[in-house]
């Protein structure tokens, strides 16, 4: 069966520090990959998705970036975090066009 | 424009009586629509989808969800609600300008008393 792991499960950084979550996916191949960040236990706002390696897009300009550097590999980043970078990270994969996302346990950033 | 509305922030209900978490979409075209719960500090859980067929869809943890194409609805139910069921939910429908994405609502909470 297929497994989503996303790490760490808490973060606490200061500002104008750097970043790095990951995410890694087991069991399928060339799934479709997502990062959303969930603002006060709510809204989902999607912050990129890849459908293969090296293929990222981004839907809100910000300043995070993402990278796929293997298939199953989904990385988000960051050069200098800012305080409003502060929520909840998820990862999420789906087989396919039209298909269900499946999430990761997330991951909780706060910004110092 | 293409959205999803969940209209209730909040639902309470007693344990034992049916539950109803409501959801209204705006697309073009034949939606697909998805329903997600969220328990405290996790990710979302997929419970359900429509995407053609018997407009009764049938889940997990015992919830279905009806869809209305006249009232472009979807709405979540359970026949007989548990306080486990307390969490968060979501509906989702797909982006027919990507084939890739989901646009979201924006949440209801659901609260089983005991």
């Amino acid at each position: 069966s297929q497994t989503i792991h996303q790490w760490p499960a808490t973060l606490v950084q200061p500002v104008g520090s750097p970043l790095s979550l990951e995410c890694t996916v087991e069991g399928t191949s060339n799934p479709n990959l997502y990062w959303y960040r969930q603002a006060a236990g709510r809204g989902l706002q999607l912050l990129f998705y890849s459908v293969g390696i090296g293929q990222i897009s981004s839907e809100v300009p910000q300043n995070l970036s993402a990278s796929r550097p293997q298939d199953r590999q989904f990385i988000l980043s960051s050069k200098k975090l800012l305080l409003s970078d502060s929520g909840f990270y998820l990862c999420a994969w789906s087989p396919g066009n039209n298909q269900p996302q499946h999430f990761g346990d997330g991951t909780r950033l706060s910004i110092l | 424009a293409q959205s999803v509305a969940q209209p209730e922030d909040q639902v309470n209900v007693a344990e034992g009586n049916p539950l109803t978490v409501k959801c209204t979409y705006s697309v073009s075209g034949n939606p697909y629509l998805f329903w997600y719960v969220q328990y405290p500090n996790r990710g979302l859980q997929f419970l359900l989808k429509y995407i053609t067929g018997d407009n009764l869809v049938k889940g997990s943890y015992g919830f279905e969800a009806e869809f209305n194409k006249s009232q472009t609805s979807f709405h979540l139910k359970k026949p007989s609600a548990l306080v486990s069921d307390s969490a968060l939910y979501f509906c989702a429908v797909r982006d027919m300008d990507s084939n890739y994405q989901l646009i979201w609502g924006a949440g209801t909470k659901l609260i089983i008393k005991p």
